[in-house]
């Protein structure tokens, strides 16, 4: 039963450095989400996923890529790190997405990154 | 732009007390309310979830409600535990839409 797992736990890179972030569901839910979380921000949405191959935009899209050529996995990139993108990232899923009693979002772990 | 509010950021009680966590929604058109328990370090686990056609959800001691109308929910906790010690995070799923957008959290220490 692992549920939805990232990788790695923590991160140390440094600026202009690529970064990618790992999250595998096995659930085969549908959504996908990536969000950071800042003191004083609390957690924003990065991207989300309704299903493979489908991607959108969330509230902070900036410097960061995703993919997701598989239900079960949904990789985040960071093309060039920068040092305001030192966060911890959540990745999250859920079975639905549009008001149904399904919708509940289940978390990992997180990936703390600092970029030096 | 919908903003979740989360009033008091912190509150402290004494082992036992029943208390109440408020959250507020400035736009009303959501699908569900969801709240969720964070540790420190860790990452986030739902506790309930409310749809938008439901007033209130229970789980255990455990009491979520939700008035659309007003832009409110409140999270209540009977009899609290040392164990309940977290922050409580409210989040609101726009309608039209399948982003969650949360408060930034109660922290709440409950004293043995």
């Amino acid at each position: 039963d692992a549920g939805i797992t990232q990788s790695p736990r923590y991160k140390i890179t440094e600026t202009g450095r690529q970064v990618t972030l790992m999250c595998h569901q096995t659930w085969s839910h549908s959504y996908m989400f990536w969000y950071r979380q800042d003191l004083g921000h609390g957690l924003r949405l990065i991207y989300y996923s309704a299903a493979a191959d489908i991607t959108d935009k969330g509230e902070v899209p900036d410097g960061y890529v995703v993919s997701r050529s598989k239900t079960e996995n949904f990789p985040l990139t960071l093309e060039s790190a920068t040092r305001s993108q030192t966060s911890v990232y959540f990745c999250a899923s859920s079975e639905s997405g549009r008001g149904a009693s399904t919708d509940t979002q289940y978390f990992g772990p997180g990936t703390r990154l600092t970029v030096l | 732009k919908q903003e979740v509010t989360q009033i008091p950021a912190a509150l402290s009680v004494p082992e036992g007390e029943n208390l109440v966590l408020n959250c507020s929604f400035t736009d009303s058109a959501i699908y569900n309310l969801q709240w969720f328990r964070q540790d420190p370090g860790k990452g986030l686990t739902s506790l309930l979830l409310i749809q938008s056609s439901q007033r209130e959800q229970t789980s255990g001691r455990l009491n979520a409600s939700l008035d659309k109308s007003s832009g409110r929910s409140t999270l209540y906790i009977a009899a609290s535990q040392p164990g309940d010690s977290a922050t409580y995070l409210c989040a609101v799923t726009q309608g039209g839409s399948e982003k969650l957008v949360f408060g930034k959290g109660t922290k709440l220490t409950v004293n043995p």
